[in-house]
């Protein structure tokens, strides 16, 4: 069926370190959001794609969507404490009218 | 604070007992959605409400019946529930269905079944 992968499923990292977690789909997206889930919290939005090769820039995050749609990137700089979380891609396939969630990528910053 | 307000916040019951789990957003959205999510696991979509009407049932147990009042409010009927139903339900809203919209969610419920 169809399928949302993220890797890693885990990361650590020291802070002031970049971090990147990449979305991979079994099959063509038609657009691409990623939210951020902090522990104990619910779902944020933080941003959507969707044009191939497209990249957009949040301050510190950078996020592509691949020219193929079917995989996308959240890369953050220099990490904070403050971005400790889950972050999810959650993707549309094409034909359908729902969004499907990836299986996440948990970043935990060392301080 | 979210703009999505979910009630109760943590909910204990037994496989017998029936309760109702409610989400309301003020936001004039019109597509309202109930997923559940298990520790560690992202969000599982179950039902999305488009305009006041059912669009999507991913197949949910009737056990989990949704019922959307009006455009502001959602509720999710629970009957006979399983151990296995034990999780974080979380309501969102977007502006429209279709899944091309930013999704607002609550901060959900958190269910536990004795």
């Amino acid at each position: 069926g169809q399928q949302v992968m993220q890797i890693p499923q885990y990361q650590h990292v020291q802070e002031g370190e970049d971090f990147t977690t990449y979305c991979n789909s079994s099959t063509t997206l038609s657009n691409i959001q990623w939210y951020k889930q902090r522990p104990g919290g619910h779902p944020v939005f933080l941003i959507q794609l969707v044009k191939s090769g497209e990249v957009k820039k949040q301050k510190r995050l950078t996020f592509q969507f691949g020219e193929a749609k079917k995989n996308s990137s959240l890369h953050i700089t220099a990490t904070q404490t403050t971005d400790v979380g889950t972050y999810f891609c959650a993707g549309v396939f094409g034909g359908a009218n729902n969004l499907f969630f990836g299986t996440g990528t948990r970043l935990t910053v060392i301080p | 604070d979210t703009e999505v307000t979910q009630t109760p916040k943590h909910l204990v019951m037994g496989m017998t007992n029936k309760k109702s789990l409610k989400c309301e957003q003020h936001m004039g959205h019109r597509a309202m959605y109930w997923y559940k999510q298990k520790a560690k696991k992202p969000p599982e979509l179950m039902f999305v409400y488009s305009y006041e009407k059912l669009s999507i049932n991913e197949s949910v147990p009737s056990r989990f019946s949704p019922e959307c009042p009006n455009s502001s409010l959602l509720n999710l009927h629970l009957h006979a529930l399983q151990p296995e139903d034990s999780a974080l339900y979380l309501c969102a809203s977007s502006q429209a269905g279709g899944g091309n919209q930013p999704q607002h969610f609550g901060d959900g419920t958190r269910l536990s079944i004795l």
